[in-house]
């Protein structure tokens, strides 16, 4: 058990739809990270929180948007969902702001758009 | 788009023997390249990683091999046990950056008795 903890494990939803994925991280950890693992393309980073602030930004689409609270939950939002969004959604997190640290996974959120 | 190019794709070795997956990177300024484990159902979790001060690291079973001039890395899982079947993903990042982990596209292996 890593410590991160990720709801819903199971989200089905139609096309245009908005959905919320909502991550804690482990106790202490400041980081949060966000990632899509889609069938043969890897995890792709989309963007990372540090103590509420936005730290850095990979390849988020303009209709997703992520946030991370006072209580350093953080929630992924995406909205006018297409059928290529569908995909495991990990959260992340880590005591560090930067790299060079072992990053610590939940176990997903896996959204199916139909 | 900075990449890691991870292969091969799946793997079959049979209990006992030596699975080896092998990355490659474009990025210089890379200097941390951890490997993940992940199991059906669960993230991904930190295995193994290297700095390139060092040419191979090694944790019981498992040893990254570093090739800087070659711009590539490798795992070596000696004695492959079916507990070892699993999804295994290779990263590479700069500590001094804010570019994230650049994860591979992942190597599928399976042992069999």
């Amino acid at each position: 058990d890593s410590g991160v903890t990720q709801t819903p494990k199971h989200l089905i939803t139609a096309t245009g739809q908005r959905v919320t994925l909502r991550c804690s991280p482990r106790s202490g950890d400041l980081s949060v990270y966000w990632y899509q693992q889609s069938l043969d393309q890897g995890l792709q980073f989309l963007i990372q929180y540090y103590n509420g602030e936005e730290r850095a930004k990979g390849n988020i689409l303009e209709r997703f948007s992520a946030q991370q609270f006072p209580d350093l939950h953080s929630e992924l939002n995406l909205s006018s969902l297409e059928l290529g969004d569908s995909a495991l959604y990990f959260c992340a997190s880590s005591p560090l702001a930067g790299n060079g640290g072992e990053l610590f996974f939940g176990e997903g959120s896996r959204l199916t758009v139909l | 788009q900075q990449q890691v190019k991870q292969s091969p794709q799946s793997l079959i070795v049979q209990k006992g023997g030596i699975s080896i997956i092998n990355c490659a990177y474009e990025n210089t300024a890379f200097d941390y390249f951890p490997w993940y484990q992940q199991f059906p159902g669960k993230g991904p979790a930190l295995l193994i990683a290297i700095r390139p001060d060092v040419s191979e690291k090694k944790e019981g079973r498992f040893t990254i091999s570093f090739n800087k001039s070659a711009k590539q890395f490798s795992l070596h899982i000696m004695d492959s046990q079916p507990g070892d079947s699993a999804t295994y993903f290779c990263a590479a990042s700069r500590h001094f950056g804010n570019e994230k982990l650049t994860f591979g596209t992942g190597t599928r292996l399976t042992i069999i008795p």
